[in-house]
């Protein structure tokens, strides 16, 4: 599995845009960069997947690196409820989680 | 569609009984996994299945824990005898495959006293 790094905690102000980083330098050729959030006593939660490309959807921006070592969630106005652990997960068939990042939304 | 279903919420038993925790995944998926959550160990993957088949079991802590997926509608994971040690959220997610967003349950959460 690759490993991945992304930092233990950031914070950000309510709708404010967050930039979410993870590198993930010895991800294989096959492998998509798959993020996912767990918000507090809750399961996870699908967030956004990619595997060359930018992708968009209504939760989330997800930017690729062109040599694929890493990738950025963009959250374009984090709100109280985006309050999570986000995880940064490049994948085959399974998801390994790592510890992944602690999104603080202040107010 | 109702997503994944996992039952019971919440289960509360005495170390050495049996334990049963259950999945149903969305219709149509052909992967189903098996995850435990503890505050130490974070999220672990513990068995994969893919139509049905068990893929990789590596995870699976020990010869207590067994895993079953009879029909694609329906899975399994049992505890025998149960320890203190099990207890924690257990999460079952299923999906199309590679490529694809895997959906999560709520959860079980064992507590083993």
């Amino acid at each position: 599995d690759a490993k991945t790094t992304q930092p233990n905690s950031m914070e950000s102000n309510e709708e404010e845009p967050v930039h979410l980083p993870c590198n993930h330098s010895t991800i294989s050729g096959t492998d998509y960069i798959h993020w996912y959030r767990q918000l507090p006593s809750q399961g996870p939660e699908y967030v956004i997947h990619g595997l060359t490309s930018n992708v968009n959807n209504r939760m989330a921006s997800l930017a690729i690196a062109e040599d694929r070592k890493s990738s950025t969630l963009i959250l374009h106005r984090a709100t109280l409820r985006d309050a999570a652990v986000y995880y940064c997960i490049p994948s085959g068939y399974a998801l390994n989680f790592g510890k992944g990042t602690s999104l603080l939304v202040t107010p | 569609d109702a997503g994944v279903i996992q039952s019971p919420r919440h289960e509360v038993t005495e170390m050495g009984q049996e334990v049963t925790l259950r999945c149903k995944p969305i219709s149509g998926h052909d992967y189903l996994f098996w995850y435990r959550q503890t505050m130490m160990r974070g999220l672990e993957l513990l068995i994969y299945f893919n139509n049905n088949v068990p893929i990789d079991d590596s995870g699976m802590p020990e010869d207590r824990f067994s895993a079953k997926m009879p029909n694609a509608s329906f899975s399994t994971l049992k505890i025998q005898p149960s320890e203190p040690r099990d207890s924690a959220v257990y999460f079952c997610a299923s999906s199309y495959g590679q490529g694809y967003g895997y959906t999560f349950g709520s959860g079980t959460r064992l507590t083993v006293v």
